[in-house]
């Protein structure tokens, strides 16, 4: 597709469950990034993707917080037990490379609400 | 060191006016300052960039202002429209690329 996509848009899930959020990112772009953004607050940066490792984790709050990207396309951010604070919109961006001065553009997020 | 500081947390302009965001840093790492604008549901779409080694960047109605010496910068959204009315993030990227650091956004208002 021509942007970044994500899905599910919206998920509602209870405290306690296991979830997982789809990035799909621009074609061609190498570089991958989620972030959460709180409301009222801006995204705060969880993880960055270079190809198929992650170059920069150090955003992960906690161990439940994982994220892959195997083939060096699609990312999948996995939350386990997850928590009543877990409750945000996960963005992901992409950019053509992870290094300096290149634009990081973002899809719509998951808005993840637990009950 | 790591924090972006942006102001005003929210802001009203009249149709027509100028709107104008200011933010500050503190790591001098950082040389890429991108300006976001999201509006409800979306997610941040780019709307201007600057790189430290120019004063001043143009885009249409939308110019950033850079002080490298003071570690600030600013946008200004000239002939603001009712259209403008979002919220807005300043950014910034360090050297080596990577994570972006965002300001706490600006809700924009621009009343016809």
């Amino acid at each position: 597709g021509a942007g970044v996509s994500q899905t599910p848009s919206n998920k509602v899930t209870e405290k306690g469950k296991y979830v997982e959020l789809r990035c799909d990112p621009i074609s061609g772009h190498t570089a991958l990034y989620w972030y959460r953004q709180s409301l009222g607050q801006g995204p705060e940066f969880l993880i960055y993707f270079q190809g198929t490792g992650a170059a920069d984790d150090s955003g992960l709050p906690n161990d439940r917080f994982f994220a892959v990207r195997p083939e060096g396309s699609v990312s999948t951010l996995k939350i386990q037990r997850t928590e009543r604070g877990d409750s945000a919109v996960y963005l992901c961006a992409s950019s053509r490379t992870g290094g300096p001065n290149q634009p990081q553009h973002f899809g719509d997020g998951t808005r993840l609400s637990i009950l | 060191q790591q924090q972006v500081k942006q102001s005003p947390q929210s802001l009203i302009v009249q149709k027509g006016g100028i709107s104008i965001i200011n933010c500050a840093y503190e790591n001098t790492a950082f040389d890429y300052f991108p300006w976001y604008q999201q509006f409800p549901g979306k997610g941040p779409a780019l709307l201007i960039a600057i790189r430290p080694d120019v004063s001043e960047k143009k885009e249409g109605r939308f110019t950033i202002s850079f002080n490298k010496s003071a570690k600030q910068f600013s946008l200004h959204i000239m002939d603001s429209q009712p259209g403008d009315s979002a919220t807005y993030f300043c950014a910034a990227l360090g050297n080596q690329g990577g994570k972006l650091i965002f300001g706490q956004g600006t809700e924009l208002s621009v009343k016809p």
